[in-house]
């Protein structure tokens, strides 16, 4: 059973960046056919995708976020990592990972995604 | 960028009941839809996907049906652990998007 596990930085102060890891357990990243990605939700609203990445260092982010988003892997510790640039209060949400098991297609990623994190509460505030 | 519709936004059911919940997109999407149930403070959970393919470990009464732009969601008999928000997700189109969900209540 694939299990992923978000770490928990909690509160971010505007303009700074946030950081976050995923450790995955249960399955390698380094697995071919899986895209391992971020997806957030602000409270009480509804669901984003963030951006995703391959072992290969293949990355695919949602372009109203690309120009703030880095997205990692590190295939040694099994972990992915987000960092999203100049926050603001808009950025508060609880964050997800998740497992994708999706597809290129004309150089973008389509997929759903089957297994999920918790979830971590990050807020923005000074 | 392709929009999808989710109705009811509420359905008060009573336990044992059939749920029909409705995903409607702006663009065909063939069969690539896929259906999450979330209950509070947890992560969505994968229940449909491809429009009608059940996912690992889920009951036979969470069925999905439809292609194209219409899609529906049904739960046969309503258990009392199945009350909670229920998304829909597309992939036919870039970027994968969300439905903005429908929550399904106690009666």
């Amino acid at each position: 059973q694939v299990r992923l596990q978000e770490s928990s930085p909690g509160l971010v102060k505007p303009s700074q960046t946030l950081s976050l890891t995923c450790t995955v357990s249960g399955g390698s990243i380094s697995s071919g056919g899986y895209y391992w990605s971020w997806i957030r939700q602000h409270p009480g609203k509804g669901l984003e995708w963030i951006g995703s990445i391959h072992y290969s260092g293949n990355t695919y982010y949602n372009s109203s976020l690309k120009s703030r988003v880095t997205i990692s892997g590190d295939t040694s510790k099994n972990q992915f990592s987000l960092r999203l640039s100049s926050v603001t209060a808009a950025d508060t949400a609880v964050y997800y990972c998740a497992r994708a098991p999706g597809e290129i297609w004309f150089g973008q990623l389509l997929s759903y995604f089957d297994y999920w994190g918790q979830g971590t509460l990050v807020t923005v505030s000074s | 960028e392709i929009v999808l519709t989710q109705s009811p936004a509420t359905l008060s059911l009573s336990p044992g009941e059939r749920a029909t919940l409705s995903c409607r997109a702006s663009q065909s999407l063939s069969t690539y839809l896929a259906w999450y149930q979330q209950k509070p403070g947890q992560a969505p959970r994968l229940l449909i996907y491809d429009a009608s393919k059940r996912a690992t470990g889920v009951p036979a009464r969470f069925s999905g049906s439809g292609s194209g732009t219409d899609f529906t969601l049904t739960i046969s008999s309503l258990e009392p652990e199945d009350y909670a928000v229920y998304y829909c997700q597309q992939r036919g189109h870039w970027p994968p998007l969300f439905g903005p969900g429908t929550k399904v209540d106690i009666k």
